[in-house]
């Protein structure tokens, strides 16, 4: 059974500061591993999706990287911004289904 | 195309009454996924489908819950004999799987949130 788990579960830090959230799964076999964006009571803004064939994915200040092998993906912001402030979710499709199981996710804070 | 639509966005019941709760997705999607959020928890899947077809449901669906599909368009998850555990923000996505160019990127609805009394 696929097992997600993010790491810190909250962080805060200042304005201006690059970050890295941490994501760790447990099964290999994955179709693809996606990262969300939850505003308190929202719904799910997707991110960066990132292949299993694939090493990394950008958009503008965010950065994701796959280390399939090991488990293990970061997501990388530079120069936060408050409105950076937000839950940030990873999820892991599944082979063959492509169901997401997702981790509890990490509560950023960007304090002005 | 305005993303994937849920409606109603809050709902509040009384344990024991039928909730109906509607999903409209991207409309070239051919998948469909439920899934359920409590409070600090990560969505968990609770059933999806591949146009008209229900392909699987999570445990967490039980006897009470039921989804649909019916032309393969929008889909509604009822949830009869409400308890107080059923409690929570259910969430809509869509995605369009097959061809060379399709990621199965899920795209995700605003969510209904569901208070029972």
């Amino acid at each position: 059974k696929q097992e997600v788990t993010q790491i810190p579960a909250a962080l805060s830090v200042p304005e201006g500061e690059n970050l890295v959230l941490n994501c760790s799964f447990t099964d290999s076999a994955i179709y693809n591993l996606q990262w969300f964006r939850q505003d308190p009571g929202k719904g799910l803004t997707s991110l960066l999706l990132i292949q299993s064939s694939q090493r990394e994915q950008t958009s503008g200040r965010l950065n994701a990287s796959l280390d399939k092998s090991s488990g293990r993906s970061t997501l990388y912001i530079a120069a936060s911004q408050p409105g950076d402030s937000a839950t940030y979710l990873c999820a892991v499709a599944h082979m063959g289904n492509e169901k997401l199981t997702f981790g509890t996710g990490t509560r950023l804070t960007i304090i002005p | 195309d305005t993303g994937v639509s849920q409606d109603p966005r809050h709902k509040i019941t009384k344990r024991g009454q039928n909730v109906t709760f509607r999903c409209d997705p991207i409309s070239e999607h051919n998948r469909l996924y439920w899934y359920r959020q409590t409070l600090g928890q990560g969505p968990e899947f609770l059933t999806y489908f591949q146009n008209e077809a229900q392909l699987e449901k999570s445990r967490l669906l039980s006897d009470r819950f039921s989804a649909e599909r019916p032309k393969g368009s929008f889909s509604t998850l009822e949830i009869q004999r409400t308890e107080q555990g059923d409690s929570a923000m259910y969430l809509c996505a869509s995605s369009q799987m097959g061809g060379a160019s399709n990621t199965g990127e899920l795209f995700f609805g605003e969510g209904s949130r569901l208070t029972v009394l």
